[in-house]
C-alpha cells in the first residue's frame, strides 16, 4: 500500500549549519505534501507545503524540494537554531493526512 | 493563524472508567475534525474523521464503540474513550479543517491529550 516514510530517524546538526531532512513517498499519484514540526508533548505544527506542480517552495528559513521522478521530498532549514529541535514529519494529504515516521533533529552547540 | 484548543492536556484515570477529550476550533468553523493517536517515538495514526452533523468515519482497526466521536457543532468535537484500559494509554491529538478554501484547507492541530490509564 501507499506509505510516506523518512530516511533517517535522527539527525544531529551543529547550530548555525543547514539541516536537510529527507522523505520518500510511494504513491506517484500524490499531489500535495506537507512538512510538520512536532515539539515534545505538543501537537504537530505546519511548516510548509508543496503541490506536485512545483519542485521547490521557500518559506522563512525553510525550503521544500520535491523530486517527482524519484518520489523524494526534502526539507531544508537554514542556519539551524536550538528552537528547531523537534521531530519533523513529512505528510501526504488527499482528504486525510498520512504521516511519515518522523526524523528527530538534534542541535549541537 | 487558526487556533485549535484541546482539553484536557493530561488525564489519569482508573481502568474501566470513560474519559472524554474535547477539541475546539477557537476562531474558525471546523467542518471536518480528525482524531489521531500517537505512541511514544512513533508517528501519528489517524483514528477517525468526523464531519459536523454526521457520523464519524473510522480507520480500519479502530473500534468505534471503544472510541466514541461526536462532532455536534462546527467548533467542537469530542472523543470519548469508553471503559479505558492500560493499553489505551497514549497521546491523542485532534486537528480541524475549515470550509473548503479556508486557509488553503490546512489542518490545524491541537496540543494533544496525554491519557494514562492505571
Amino acid at each position: 500500500g501507499e506509505s510516506v516514510g523518512l530516511h533517517l530517524p535522527t539527525l544531529s546538526v551543529q547550530e548555525g549549519d543547514n539541516s536537510i531532512i529527507n522523505c520518500a513517498y510511494s504513491n506517484s499519484a500524490s499531489d500535495y505534501f506537507i512538512w510538520y514540526k512536532q515539539e515534545s508533548g505538543k501537537g504537530p505544527q505546519f511548516i510548509i507545503d508543496i503541490r506536485s506542480n512545483m519542485d521547490k517552495r521557500q518559506g522563512q528559513r525553510v525550503t521544500v524540494l520535491l523530486n517527482k521522478t524519484v518520489k523524494h521530498l526534502s526539507l531544508q532549514i537554514a542556519a539551524t537554531q536550538p528552537g528547531d529541535s523537534a521531530v519533523y514529519f513529512c505528510a501526504e494529504e488527499d482528504d486525510k493526512i498520512i504521516f511519515g515516521k518522523g526524523t528527530r533533529l538534534h542541535i549541537l552547540p | 493563524g487558526a487556533v485549535v484548543s484541546q482539553h484536557p492536556s493530561r488525564v489519569i484515570c482508573k481502568s474501566g472508567t470513560s474519559v472524554k477529550i474535547e477539541c475546539r476550533s477557537l476562531d474558525f468553523q471546523a467542518t471536518t475534525m480528525f482524531w489521531y493517536r500517537q505512541f511514544p517515538k512513533k508517528s501519528l495514526m489517524l483514528m477517525a474523521t468526523s464531519n459536523e452533523g454526521s457520523k464519524a468515519t473510522y480507520e480500519q482497526g479502530v473500534e468505534k464503540d471503544k472510541f466514541l466521536i461526536n462532532h455536534a457543532s462546527l467548533t467542537l468535537s469530542t472523543l470519548t474513550v469508553t471503559s479505558a484500559h492500560p493499553e489505551d494509554s497514549s497521546f491523542y491529538i485532534c486537528s480541524a479543517r475549515g470550509p473548503n478554501g479556508f486557509a488553503k484547507n490546512i489542518q490545524y492541530f491541537g496540543a494533544g491529550t496525554r491519557l494514562s490509564v492505571l
